[in-house]
């Protein structure tokens, strides 16, 4: 069974451009969970997609978007680029909204912004 | 706000020996959910083991085992005969059991563990 898969898996973009990082989760996953990992700034929750609904958000502008499809996957945007967006950038996935359901983890998007 | 503080940023075990990495956390929530998770130099976070607030008994995971003291908010890991493998950064984190706010995974700073021959 594949894991969670994101794209790309480097990404390099200058200050005030916008980027754009996917994300497929576990066949049969519903919810989406994207976390920001900043040198410096640990691992912080950014945003929660379940049945294509944003059901939670942590304490990040609103440049910090994202959308779920219809078949789970999802995207997050990140427009007017700040270097301290530099970071990597994990999604996790879980098989229902249920508290009960662990989240597995991709292997993240680098993001450099110069 | 919960939090999750891990006091040692690094440790170091040889090989086929015993180590225990700390965790404590706050949170006035009597319902919860306690995670280890590992990030090997691959940036790939790898879920080590995991414990039920209202468990009493600690979880296991073969080599891997947990203290779990609910009153003093402490969950620490044991790895047991250390291998190479488990060389990677350690990441304590805290999930709520309420389903809005249980979304989130709330991480300590991590220890970055290193296994000598």
């Amino acid at each position: 069974e594949a894991g969670v898969t994101q794209s790309p898996t480097h990404l390099i973009k200058t200050r005030g451009q916008q980027a754009t990082l996917r994300c497929s989760p576990i066949s049969g996953h519903t919810s989406v969970y994207w976390y920001q990992q900043a040198l410096g700034l640990g691992l912080q929750f950014l945003l929660w997609y379940d049945e294509g609904e944003e059901r939670n958000r942590g304490n990040f502008p609103p440049r910090f978007s994202g959308r779920q499809f219809p078949n789970y996957s999802s995207e997050l945007n990140v427009n007017a680029l700040e270097l301290e967006d530099s970071a990597l950038y994990l999604c996790a996935s879980s098989w229902s909204r249920a508290v009960t359901d662990t989240q597995y983890f991709g292997p993240g998007t680098r993001l450099t912004v110069l | 706000a919960q939090t999750v503080t891990q006091s040692q940023p690094e440790m170091s075990v040889q090989e086929a020996e015993t180590v225990t990495l700390s965790c404590t956390y706050d949170t006035s929530e009597s319902d919860y959910y306690l995670f280890w998770y590992k990030q090997p130099p691959s940036r790939q976070m790898i879920l080590v083991i995991r414990q039920e607030a209202y468990k009493q008994q600690n979880a296991t995971e073969n080599r891997f085992s947990v203290n779990f003291q609910k009153a003093a908010k402490s969950f620490s890991l044991k790895i047991s005969d250390s291998q190479l493998g488990d060389a990677a950064m350690y990441f304590c984190a805290y999930r709520s059991a309420v389903e809005t706010s249980g979304s989130r995974l709330t991480f300590g700073e991590g220890t970055q563990l290193t296994v000598n021959p």
